[in-house]
């Protein structure tokens, strides 16, 4: 079993829409949480990161962490084009221990 | 401030080559970390630097992948008899602040590494 998974997709929606990305962990002890993007050809970027669990809330986007359930869950609202991407979930525990990706999700916004 | 910058994009090599990438981290940042990315799959850790020292190194393979820092500043990746399977993006990395543990990073553009 791995110890993030994510479902590669890759999911097409049209313009506008509710964008829900997920990932499920089994490791109890990490703390942080980040969802990075990834435009084809380029590094990935920080999208948002969240210590422990709760919601956070960024413009468009909103992550979730439910450690209880080890689940954690991206929202895009009203849906780009430029959206357009690999959402990569990862995450990591205290220390200096290294950050885990997920296999990354390919999105799709059509106008 | 500026960002990390990695050299060449692309290199295409024959297996049992050799080739080297370049990283240059964010300024004065202690942390570099190098990363592998296959196709279709998530970054993995290949090697983990803080100053000139090695942090993490056990997910690279060390009788054909090695890395070094010198003086704490830039870092090569050299790859020696290149796979097939070692076709990927190798990206660099280093966190926003110098001390930073959080798992935030940013990243350089890659190299895109293509085995024949």
């Amino acid at each position: 079993q791995k110890e993030v998974e994510q479902d590669p997709g890759p999911l097409s929606v049209p313009e506008g829409a509710i964008v829900s990305l997920n990932c499920t962990y089994s490791n109890s002890a990490f703390q942080y949480f980040m969802w990075y993007r990834q435009y084809s050809r380029k590094g990935p970027e920080l999208l948002m990161y969240t210590y422990s669990s709760g919601n956070k809330e960024d413009g468009r986007f909103t992550a979730q962490v439910d450690k209880s359930s080890k689940y954690i869950s991206l929202f895009i609202r009203d849906s780009q084009p430029s959206d357009s991407a690999t959402y990569l979930c990862a995450m990591k525990s205290g220390g200096y221990n290294k950050l885990i990706f997920g296999a990354g999700t390919r999105l799709a916004v059509h106008p | 401030e500026a960002g990390v910058a990695q050299s060449p994009r692309y290199k295409i090599i024959e297996k049992r080559q050799s080739v080297a990438f370049w990283c240059n981290p964010i300024s004065g940042h202690a942390t570099l970390y190098w990363y592998q990315q296959i196709l279709g799959q998530g970054p993995k850790l290949l090697i983990q630097f803080q100053n000139n020292g090695v942090v993490d190194d056990s997910q690279l393979p060390k009788d054909r992948f090695s890395a070094e820092r010198l003086k704490g500043v830039d870092s090569t990746l050299k790859i020696q008899p290149a796979k097939l399977e070692d076709s990927a993006v190798y990206l660099c990395a280093s966190p926003p602040g110098s001390l930073s543990n959080t798992g935030e990073l940013f990243f350089g553009e890659g190299s895109r590494l293509t085995v024949l």
